[in-house]
């Protein structure tokens, strides 16, 4: 199993749907983030976590939200989908004790979605 | 703005030749540097990273270059292989690694 789980990997939906993109871990990180990758903008972060009562906003948080329900779990969620939320959308996590002090991200497969 | 400018978007090198993507920044706090490798239908994964205290690390057939005082740092890929043929990205972040800012990404294709 991957240690770095998203779900679902494909999404269709509609403009105004609510739509929860979800992710699990078994690294046993305190770190997790969500990045949006758009060809040509590579990977923007939209919120990170570093701990379950600690949320942040990254570089592009509007229309986005996120709930960090345990320390292996962080859910985002596109309230009211719009086209221009089309994207791939990666789920990470970090410690930046491991891998010799590197900060190393380790990222899930990703969830492609698709806003009409 | 994009904190991180990488360049070119896309790169056709053909086997066995050498395949060089450039980065540049601004923010001179930044003091982690490392470059991720992205196949398709894949998350990306750390391919190599670099300290500003070297200018160069070398790992394999991947190198990093880095110009403190230019602010740019360079990825050099030697006898490139079709199996080397990925999205990659530069990325930067400061020391307690919170925020990693990336580069818009290049997609090298390595022909037979």
């Amino acid at each position: 199993d991957a240690d770095v789980t998203q779900t679902p990997r494909n999404r269709i939906t509609k403009t105004g749907k609510r739509i929860m993109l979800e992710c699990s871990q078994t690294k046993g990180h305190d770190r997790m983030y969500w990045y949006r990758q758009d060809p040509g903008l590579g990977l923007q972060l939209i919120y990170y976590s570093f701990d379950v009562k600690d949320i942040n906003k990254g570089e592009i948080s509007d229309g986005y939200s996120v709930s960090r329900q345990a320390q292996a779990k962080f859910s985002l969620s596109l309230e009211s989908a719009i086209p221009n939320q089309t994207a791939l959308y990666f789920c990470a996590t970090s410690d930046p004790k491991e891998g010799g002090n590197t900060g190393e991200l380790f990222f899930g497969e990703g969830s492609r979605l698709t806003v009409l | 703005q994009q904190q991180v400018k990488q360049s070119p978007q896309s790169l056709i090198v053909q086997k066995g030749g050498i395949s060089i993507i450039n980065c540049a920044y601004e923010n001179t706090a930044f003091d982690y540097f490392p470059w991720y490798q992205q196949f398709p239908g894949k998350g990306p994964a750390l391919l190599i990273a670099i300290r500003p205290d070297v200018s160069e690390k070398k790992e394999g057939r991947f190198t990093i270059s880095f110009n403190k005082s230019a602010k740019q740092f360079s990825l050099h890929i030697m006898d490139s292989q079709p199996g080397d043929s990925a999205t990659y990205f530069c990325a930067a972040t400061i020391g307690n690694f919170n925020k990693f800012y990336f580069g818009s990404g290049t997609k090298l294709n390595v022909k037979p």
